[in-house]
């Protein structure tokens, strides 16, 4: 039982490149989210998935697009990146909504150049 | 608004004193309550959650949690703190579909 899992690990772009970040949960978790970690910002909500095949916006969305095509995975995506973009991206899941206990991934160091 | 606040950035104890980090929170029906920690280069971890019942939850590590709802806060506390607890610890409440996260509160241990 590997909980969610992120891939890559770190990664670095120049400014205008395109990416794709990769979540994958094997606790069979209806919701999945993508939050970015900044310094003194805490924890913000980019989007989330409360179910195979939907997506929302989080507090955070612009410059990002998401897909769940798959109930295990959850994929953030880059068109162009920025250096505003330049974060910690962590992945988490939960089984519902109602007490919403998150499982986190290890996270995504991403640099934005 | 539905908010958290964790007034302190960064507190630093002693090895063997006792900690409180101080969570206030902003919500208007029942809340659900967590406190999460992340060590460095790691993901967040959860210590211990409160969903109803008794106010003071136990979590792991030796940590615990009061939940006052006439204060509006879940602060978390350790009798005896140990290197190892360095760390960054997030105190969260469940809002419908998602976590509102505080910014975090930064705990350094001197030996």
């Amino acid at each position: 039982n590997a909980g969610v899992t992120q891939t890559p690990k770190f990664r670095v772009l120049k400014t205008g490149q395109s990416m794709t970040l990769l979540c994958a949960q094997d606790m069979n978790h209806e919701y999945m989210y993508w939050y970015r970690q900044d310094p003194g910002m805490g924890l913000r909500l980019i989007h989330y998935s409360v179910g195979e095949g939907t997506t929302a916006k989080g507090e955070v969305p612009d410059g990002y697009n998401v897909s769940r095509l798959k109930k295990q995975n959850f994929l953030l995506g880059l068109e162009s990146a920025a250096p505003s973009q330049t974060s910690v991206y962590f992945c988490a899941s939960s089984y519902d909504s109602r007490y919403n206990e998150q499982f986190f991934g290890p996270g995504t160091r991403l640099t934005v150049l | 608004a539905q908010s958290v606040t964790q007034p302190d950035i960064h507190i630093t104890v002693s090895e063997g004193a006792s900690l409180e980090l101080r969570c206030n929170y902003s919500y208007g029906a029942t809340p659900y309550l967590f406190w999460y920690v992340q060590s460095p280069g790691q993901g967040l971890q959860l210590l211990l959650k409160y969903f109803s019942g008794d106010t003071l939850v136990q979590g792991i590590k030796g940590f615990e949690a009061e939940f006052k709802r006439s204060q509006s806060s879940f602060n978390l506390r350790k009798p005896s703190v140990h290197w190892s607890d360095a760390a960054e610890y997030f105190c969260a409440v469940g809002a419908p579909d998602k976590l509102i996260f505080g910014t975090g509160t930064r705990l350094q241990v001197f030996p």
